[in-house]
Formats: structure tokens, sequence, C-alpha cells
């Protein structure tokens, strides 16, 4: 079946604008994650939804941050007001989820959206 | 807590072995290992639970010390192939399912 995809593969925005990053999960997963990576930097984990709730929010960076999760499906990650320090790879991850019975749980990640702005 | 990698980058050459380490300072419920290539996304290697258990690819292994709270990952007559950014993310809980990346070890195999 198909992995984690996620749109657009590039984003560049201008300074103060909103944009909208989209996850489509791997089909039956009912975990979803989304992380951030700097130029060079490891993955910061942003916020993880079970289902269509969002248990853990907090490595948002601030309240510009913001995200759902719909159909227990598709999650799109918006960002309100863009900064230049929100540039970064967006990733998105998916996993079967443990209170699914996967007691594994290894996450499957997307090829990611590069978010520039100028 | 974001768990420490060492060492930050290593270089070999074809054939020879490498270990890649983990520590935490939190107890952990389980450790994940991930390769990243240069502009791609991570691809699970690994992964130790609490009490014992593991899944992973048949070519790498990797051990968890669940009373130091250490991971170490051994890749053993590296290919050219294993060149890549290492990642371990650890996972506190069960119930919380986030996990929080390490530093990151560069590894660069020469022929």
């Amino acid at each position: 079946g198909a992995g984690v995809s996620q749109s657009p593969s590039n984003k560049v925005t201008e300074k103060g604008k909103d944009v909208e990053l989209r996850c489509d999960p791997i089909s039956g997963h009912t975990a979803l994650y989304w992380y951030r990576q700097r130029l060079g930097q490891g993955l910061e984990f942003l916020i993880y939804f079970q289902g269509n709730s969002a248990p853990d929010k907090s490595g948002l960076p601030s309240d510009r941050f913001s995200a759902e999760r719909t159909g227990e499906s598709v999650s799109t990650l918006t960002i309100q007001r863009t900064q230049q320090e929100d540039s970064a790879v967006y990733l998105c991850a998916s996993s079967l989820g443990r209170l699914a019975g996967s007691s594994y749980n290894e996450q499957f990640f997307g090829p990611g959206t590069r978010l520039t702005v100028l | 807590q974001q768990p420490v990698q060492s060492p930050q980058a290593v270089i070999l050459r074809e054939g020879e072995d490498a270990v890649i380490n983990c520590s935490s300072s939190k107890a952990l419920y389980s450790v994940h290992w991930y390769r990243q290539k240069h502009g791609e996304a991570p691809v699970f290697l690994m992964i130790l639970l609490k009490g014992g258990e593991q899944k992973g690819h048949d070519k790498i292994s990797a051990s968890f010390n669940e009373k130091k709270q250490q991971s170490s990952l051994y890749l053993t007559a590296s290919q050219l192939s294993y060149s890549g950014t290492y990642f371990c993310g650890t996972e506190m809980g069960f119930g919380n399912e986030k996990l929080t990346f390490g530093t990151g070890t560069r590894l660069t195999i020469i022929p």
C-alpha cells in the first residue's frame, strides 16, 4: 500500500502569511505525529494525534501553530503569521498505535514539506 | 528531555564496525532507531522495548540497558549504503507515543 504522503513538497511564503501543510497517513494508522527539522538539526516533536484527538500538543512552539485531524485520516498543520524562524522541513509520521494493538508501534515518515519563509 | 547521542560523527572504511550510543536521563519505555539520508525522510531500523522485546532489520542489531537508560546500535561490516545520520527516538511511557529524538550521529562510509 501507499506510504505517508505530504503536500506540498515545497512551500515558499512571505513573512506574515499563513500556510497549511497536509499529511495523509498510511491507511488504518490511528496515530499521527508532526515533527519539525531545521537545517542540519534533529527532529523536534510538535504534536501527536490518537484518532482525531491530540493527547500531546506540548511541542507546538507558539499559538501561531495549530493542527487538526479529521476522519482519523488526513491532518493539517497550520502556521499563522509565519516568521523566518519557521523555515524548516515539516515531517509527518504515522503508526498503528498501541491502543490499536501494535506493541512495537514503529513510526513511518512521509517525505516532508520544506517551508521557506522569506 | 532530549537524549544524547555519541559520537556526533564517525568516518569508517567499508567493512569496519561502529557503535552508536543513546543515553537518556529519564526512564524509558522504548527506544527507536532511524537512519536519515540527506534530503530524505527518516527510515525505521529498530525498536527495543522495556522488558527485552525488539524488532528490526536482520542486518542491524542493538541493545537496551534499562537500568542505565542507554541504547546502543551496532553496525557491523559496514557498507556504503549505511552512510547517513542515525537518530535514536525515546518513548517515555505507554499511552503517550510521541518520540523525543536525539542529537544525531553522522556516519560516513568511505570505500
